[in-house]
């Protein structure tokens, strides 16, 4: 089954706890970004990767980094969490680009206390 | 600086009627734009596009009109159906980017 997967889909961390959520996708889609979803603000994208080792800023990157070893897997790391991290967060994938169908993940809500 | 705006953040409508959602933006440079439907405690899944060279897309009982002298896209589904209670986000690409800018989102709620 085609699909975008995300891991963990809950987590509770504290101030300052290096966190990893992990993202993979089994379509062999060349873009994969992450977005977090904020009430009365919809989704805003983080990071994006067009392909392997191409990495790019979205509007909100800030506290956050990626990474694309693999075509597969896209990492989202949160070297320092901080309270206002506390969201939730998607993963997607599409085969070339933002403008193609959009594959989303389940998604991730982290709680930073 | 909300470039998307879904001004309606939630709408009720009955069963078998139509339902309009809206949403306006600012940037002339968006170039594509979309549909995004979500059910809770799942991620967004596609309902439909439209290019910027179009002014309608159709399919099913899903219609997206584009107004570029307006500024203003909307999603109709006619006719409504339980299923299709979700929130809905509008979302757009700036041309040359490869990024999605999304709305808020409305919560749709069709009654029986």
């Amino acid at each position: 089954e085609a699909q975008v997967t995300q891991n963990p889909r809950y987590l509770i961390t504290v101030t300052g706890k290096k966190l990893t959520v992990t993202c993979s996708q089994n379509m062999n889609h060349e873009y994969m970004s992450w977005y977090r979803q904020d009430p009365g603000l919809g989704l805003r994208q983080i990071y994006y990767s067009m392909n392997v080792e191409v990495t790019d800023k979205g509007d909100v990157p800030e506290g956050y980094k990626v990474s694309r070893k693999e075509k597969r897997n896209f990492p989202l790391i949160l070297e320092s969490p901080s309270p206002n991290q506390t969201s939730l967060y998607f993963c997607a994938s599409s085969l070339v680009g933002p403008g193609e169908k959009l594959f989303f993940g389940s998604g991730t809500q982290l709680s930073v206390l | 600086d909300q470039q998307v705006k879904q001004n309606s953040p939630s709408l009720s409508v009955q069963e078998g009627r139509i339902s309009i959602l809206n949403c306006d933006y600012t940037n002339s440079m968006f170039d594509y734009f979309l549909w995004y439907k979500k059910y809770p405690a799942e991620g967004p899944t596609f309902l439909i596009s439209i290019s910027s060279i179009k002014d309608k897309n159709e399919d099913g009982r899903f219609t997206v009109f584009l107004n570029k002298s307006a500024k203003h896209l909307s999603l109709h589904i006619v006719p409504s159906q339980p299923g299709d209670s979700a929130v809905y986000f509008c979302a757009t690409r700036v041309q040359g980017a490869q990024k999605l800018v999304f709305g808020q989102g409305t919560r749709l709620t069709i009654n029986p």
